[in-house]
């Protein structure tokens, strides 16, 4: 099992839509969950980071955590062309000072 | 500011031959992180340092991989001989709490 799942997709969801982006992961006394988005040929930006169950909220995205599904997800409101990339999923261990674990990413496409 | 800061940008060497890829952090940031990226693996952590002192090397693939960091401005990581399975997008990333920032990467070509 890996540390952290995400469906590799690729999404596909027309402007305007909701995306919806998932992440499972499996060291239950994990603290903190970040998501990042890689644009193609670019590095990885952090744009939510969530260290509580429930939602946060931050302009058209809400990052959401239920620890005792061990499960966290990204939500896009009125998604644009301009948010196709890859949005990874990345864990921090319990007691592993300041290191996180990846997602292989989900690639979403927003269809114009 | 200046983010973090990766040289070369873009290399290609024949197997066998020595790579060393550097990096900059960010000014002030006490953690440098060491990726390597592939479409089958993903994003994979290869070693990290807290205060120029390496903390997890657990990721680096075997003895041909070296990294070091003297100081808090500088770190380079070492491949020596390099293989053609070497071949990926090598991220360097700065933290001082848990976000990470990420630089622009080397892309590595072992032919």
């Amino acid at each position: 099992q890996k540390e952290v799942e995400q469906n590799s997709g690729p999404l596909s969801v027309p402007e305007g839509a909701i995306a919806s982006l998932n992440c499972t992961y499996s060291d239950r006394g994990s603290q903190s969950f970040f998501w990042y988005r890689q644009y193609s040929g670019k590095s990885p930006e952090l744009i939510m980071f969530i260290y509580s169950n429930g939602d946060k909220e931050d302009g058209r995205f809400t990052a959401q955590l239920n620890k005792a599904s061990q499960y966290v997800s990204l939500l896009i409101r009125d998604s644009q062309p301009s948010d196709s990339a890859t949005y990874l999923c990345a864990v921090n261990h319990s007691g592993g000072y300041q290191k996180v674990t990846f997602g292989i990413g989900t690639k979403l496409q927003v269809i114009p | 500011d200046a983010g973090v800061i990766q040289s070369p940008r873009h290399e290609v060497t024949e197997m066998g031959q020595e790579v060393t890829l550097r990096c900059k952090p960010i000014s002030g940031h006490n953690s440098l992180f060491w990726y390597r990226q592939t479409m089958m693996r993903g994003l994979e952590l290869l070693i990290y340092f807290n205060n120029n002192v390496p903390i997890d090397d657990s990721g680096m693939p075997e003895d041909r991989f070296s990294a070091k960091m003297p100081n808090a401005s500088f770190s380079t990581l070492k491949i020596q001989p390099s293989e053609p399975r070497d071949s990926a997008v090598y991220f360097c990333a700065s933290s001082l709490g848990l976000e990470q920032y990420f630089g622009p990467g080397t892309r590595l070509t072992v032919t």
